[in-house]
């Protein structure tokens, strides 16, 4: 089951903050982050286990709650960089390390 | 540390041939999963393979396509008989472990004309 990621896109401004939402319907094991620009690779970003775990580096920073099975992805005070699409990928409670992409959220960030 | 390596970077067949991907994973690393990716589209899981072994080839197509992790060299993905909609990009990411984050490669575009 694919992950369902809010909004679709997202027009910002530089130095304005955005979050970007992550919802399954089954349980999750772990949700894994990446940050995609045109013709290019996926980038890691991060990864959050079960358990509530919050992570976070520089101005970008992750929650997932397993009750609520999503994850919520945080950029404040955004950059030119961060413009790009970002995927959640999910795995499933028996950890099954196949992860499961959600179609993805654009975000342009404007001078 | 070199990162994932994928070529060719693109690949350009006729409908019915042969087309041969390849990826080297991160040295230290012996998980390697393939996706695959269609225009404005997420990432679609093919296969899960470690060092000789298929581990989770849930979303591979049955006919036509075959991936491979030999002992020595790089990971192989194989589509036989190429048609118009295996037009796609084409990603392996490799992981040091189970359950671990993911690093991709360039991915190979394929074109089929």
């Amino acid at each position: 089951q694919q992950p369902v990621q809010s909004p679709q896109a997202v027009i910002l401004r530089e130095g304005e903050d955005a979050v970007i939402n992550c919802s399954s319907s089954k349980a999750l094991y772990s949700v894994h982050w990446y940050r995609q620009k045109h013709g290019e690779a996926p980038v890691f970003l991060m990864i959050l286990l079960k358990g509530g775990e919050q992570k976070g580096h520089d101005k970008i920073s992750a929650s997932f709650n397993e009750k609520k099975q999503q994850s919520s992805l945080y950029l404040t005070a955004s950059q030119l960089s961060y413009s790009g699409t970002y995927f959640c990928g999910t795995e499933g409670e028996g950890g099954s390390e196949k992860l499961v992409f959600g179609k993805g959220t654009k975000l342009t960030v404007n001078p | 540390n070199a990162g994932v390596m994928q070529n060719p970077r693109h690949l350009v067949r006729r409908r019915g041939q042969e087309a041969r991907l390849r990826c080297s994973p991160m040295k230290g690393h012996s998980h390697v999963y393939w996706y695959r990716q269609l225009p404005e589209e997420g990432l679609k899981f093919m296969v899960y393979l470690q060092k000789e072994n298929i581990i989770d080839e849930s979303g591979m197509p049955k006919e036509r396509f075959s991936a491979e992790f030999p002992k020595e060299g790089p990971s192989i993905l194989r589509i036989q008989q190429v048609v118009r909609g295996d037009s796609a990009a084409y990603f392996c990411a490799s992981s040091p472990n189970r359950g671990r984050e993911q690093y991709f490669g360039p991915g190979t575009r394929l074109t089929v004309t």
